[in-house]
């Protein structure tokens, strides 16, 4: 059965530096989002991703973040400057398209650890 | 504004017993989605159910059932006969239903313990 993959599982890095999570979505998908969850909290959207531009964002989505198509198969959250807030566990989901499918597949997540 | 309430913080039930997770949501959109998922200790978030507002069909699959009642804003989810593997943190869930990338508004989850 087709998943949404995320790399890496686990990201430890300084206050200030920049990351790099990536997501390989299911591939007939076509919408591509990002939320995250800090510990013991629920999980917060935090932007949609459609037709190689960004569709909706929440105000957590500051200046700080950004994301990204490369290529044809994966999808990339970049926080720019890591603050320790940032810290969190950041899941990649994907959905096929429009209203008969709008079911959201998430991946494992990605857990971020700013020091 | 959209919000997902789950009043219900943390509960505990032994084996066998049947246990019912509450949620109830706020929007002011007239067809919008709702969902069930289940987040284990392992942490990914696994998809349950989906159903659209203009469906108030009650299902079941399996061990599984849940009671959709818009006049009241609920979507609660029941487990009939726990077991301990139905451990884990569940989140009701709601988007708008646009037919483009809608955003899910998750409630705050409910922490199942199921023990022998």
């Amino acid at each position: 059965e087709p998943e949404v993959t995320q790399t890496p599982s686990h990201q430890v890095t300084q206050m200030g530096q920049e990351v790099i999570l990536r997501c390989v979505p299911i591939s007939n998908h076509l919408y591509f989002y990002w939320y995250r969850q800090i510990l013991g909290q629920k999980v917060e959207f935090l932007v949609s991703f459609y037709n190689n531009e960004i569709s909706e964002k929440s105000e957590i989505f500051d200046d700080q973040f950004s994301v990204e198509r490369p290529d044809g198969s994966n999808f990339t959250l970049k926080i720019r400057s890591t603050k320790l807030e940032d810290s969190a566990m950041y899941f990649c989901a994907s959905s096929l398209a429009g209203v008969v499918e709008e079911t959201q597949y998430f991946g494992p997540g990605t857990r971020l650890l700013v020091l | 504004a959209q919000k997902v309430t789950q009043a219900q913080t943390e509960i505990s039930v032994v084996e066998k017993e049947d246990v019912t997770l509450d949620c109830v949501y706020e929007t002011r959109d007239t067809t919008y989605y709702l969902f069930w998922y289940k987040q284990p200790p392992s942490g990914e978030l696994v998809f349950l159910i989906r159903r659209n507002s203009f469906d108030e069909q009650n299902e079941i699959s399996g061990r599984y059932s849940w009671n959709f009642q818009k006049s009241t804003s609920s979507f609660n989810f029941t487990i009939t006969a726990s077991q301990v593997v139905d451990s884990a943190v569940y989140f009701c869930a709601l988007s708008p239903l646009t037919g483009t990338a809608s955003k899910l508004t998750f409630g705050t989850g409910t922490r199942l313990q199921v023990t022998l």
